[in-house]
């Protein structure tokens, strides 16, 4: 009963190529996420989404957009694929109105990107 | 710009010591403050949440924060082997109980904690 989901764990792709990343919760919550976490170990808040507002992270470029076709869903689809987007990809989700834990957030276990 | 900083050590602690991981913040209306756990290959693990001055006790884990300070820490007593590990210290603006939509977390660095056997 994993509670963050993301597929594929693994994505190898070149240069170019678009490609999608899936992500779903089944905790009830909310309010989803993605960040990225580059080969220093860095994590970043790309966007943050509930089915109300999407707040943008505005150093991601235009070609990252996340989707969402319900509250448990957020995939993340990046268009014309460059050498530095290689990194690992975390989706994570929150309670964002009250609630017994509000705003922590639970990490998926990371798509590992690698663009050639 | 929101900065959250660690020292990224390595930071080693003999078993059954208390290890202290320390946190700065930028952003002085931070509300919500976070550590995470992060093993090498693994995704973040929420090990403490803390949103008011002072101590919070969860088992072995204790976090403390100073909002005048801007400082948040976390204390891990008994440390096993098993607690090495990345610790990422995570700021956010939201408070938790106001409406509207969830900002996301601004992550330190992160601090490498080695427990020695």
């Amino acid at each position: 009963d994993t509670a963050v989901s993301q597929t594929p764990k693994y994505l190898v792709t070149q240069m170019g190529n678009d490609k999608s990343i899936k992500c779903e919760q089944n905790l009830g919550h909310d309010t989803m996420y993605w960040y990225k976490q580059d080969s220093k170990k860095f994590l970043k808040i790309m966007f943050s989404y509930n089915n109300k507002e999407l707040i943008i992270n505005e150093t991601v470029p235009n070609r990252f957009s996340p989707k969402s076709p319900d509250k448990a869903h957020l995939n993340l689809h990046i268009n014309s694929l460059e050498l530095g987007d290689s990194a690992v990809y975390f989706c994570a989700s929150s309670q964002a109105r009250g609630g017994r834990a509000p705003y922590e957030q639970y990490f998926g276990p990371g798509t590992r990107l690698t663009v050639t | 710009q929101k900065e959250v900083e660690q020292n990224s050590g390595p930071l080693s602690v003999p078993e059954g010591a208390i290890a202290s991981l320390n946190c700065t913040y930028s952003d002085r209306v931070s509300q919500s403050f976070f550590w995470y756990r992060q093993y090498s290959g693994k995704s973040p693990e929420l090990i403490m949440s803390i949103y008011s001055n002072g101590d919070k006790e969860d088992g072995r884990f204790t976090a403390q924060l100073n909002k005048a300070s801007q400082y948040v820490s976390l204390l891990i007593r008994d440390s096993q082997p098993s607690d090495s590990a990345t610790y990422l210290c995570a700021v956010s603006l939201q408070s938790g109980y106001s409406g509207g939509g969830a900002d996301g977390l601004t992550f330190g660095k992160g601090t490498h904690l080695i427990i020695q056997p």
